[in-house]
């Protein structure tokens, strides 16, 4: 069966950091782009980042740009997303997706739940 | 950031057909694919029409995609109770490099 499973998230203060992953199973993660992207409660879906398969282009969303690292093992089957500076703003469940040919994101995680407050 | 605009709300009621417009410009959906992605509450979204108008297998026949422009509509036909549910649009943006959502339409079946 295809499958992402998101993890990592959880609360945090203003200004920590935060790293989340996401664990394929059941295709060649290698050979896909995959991508993160964030819901706030309440709000609609906010494209955080791609990487492709062989990490050579990787793009952020404008509000991620010099406070989230994207990376991927693709010997682990794992696509990660650091965070730092993290804000309120932030609060968001956070998915990982599949990106096939087409631009399409055929396969979606459950997602993981980021809260920053204090 | 998002810049493809979308009804907040639509509404029908069931058999009825529904269109949700999706507005961008030039530099997304003018020169690249549109998407349309289904979200159900509390669920992660499932995409439902890719490159501007074609349906994954197990999409049934009553959505279609449409782009003219820099414009993109998603209609659905034959509405049922279960397309309850938030659309959103999304396109890559070249000049950005980055890709949009629009602000998702809550659809409501009457």
């Amino acid at each position: 069966e295809v499958q992402l499973v998101e993890s990592g998230g959880g609360l945090v203060k203003p200004g920590e950091s935060l790293r989340l992953s996401c664990a394929a199973s059941g295709f060649i993660f290698s050979s896909y782009t995959m991508n993160w992207v964030r819901q706030a409660p309440g709000k609609g879906l906010e494209w955080v980042s791609s990487i492709t398969s062989t990490a050579d282009y990787i793009y952020y969303g404008d509000s991620m740009k010099g406070r989230f690292t994207v990376s991927r093992d693709n010997a682990k089957n794992s696509h990660y997303l650091q965070m730092n500076d993290l804000r309120g703003g932030d609060t968001a469940v956070y998915y990982c997706a599949r990106e096939i040919g087409t631009e399409a994101f055929d396969v979606w995680g459950r997602g993981t739940m980021v809260i920053v407050s204090s | 950031q998002s810049v493809l605009t979308q009804p907040p709300s639509a509404s029908g009621t069931p058999g009825q057909r529904v269109t949700i417009s999706c507005s961008g410009s030039s530099s997304n959906i003018g020169s690249n694919y549109v998407l349309w992605y289904q979200q159900l509450p509390g669920t992660a979204p499932k995409l439902l029409i890719y490159t501007n108008n074609q349906r994954p297998s197990g999409v049934p026949d009553r959505f279609s995609g449409s782009k003219s422009g820099t414009s993109a509509s998603l209609a659905i036909s034959g509405l049922r109770s279960e397309d309850e549910a938030d659309y959103y649009c999304t396109a890559w943006d070249g000049s950005l490099n980055v890709r949009l959502f629009g602000g998702g339409t809550k659809l409501t079946v009457l």
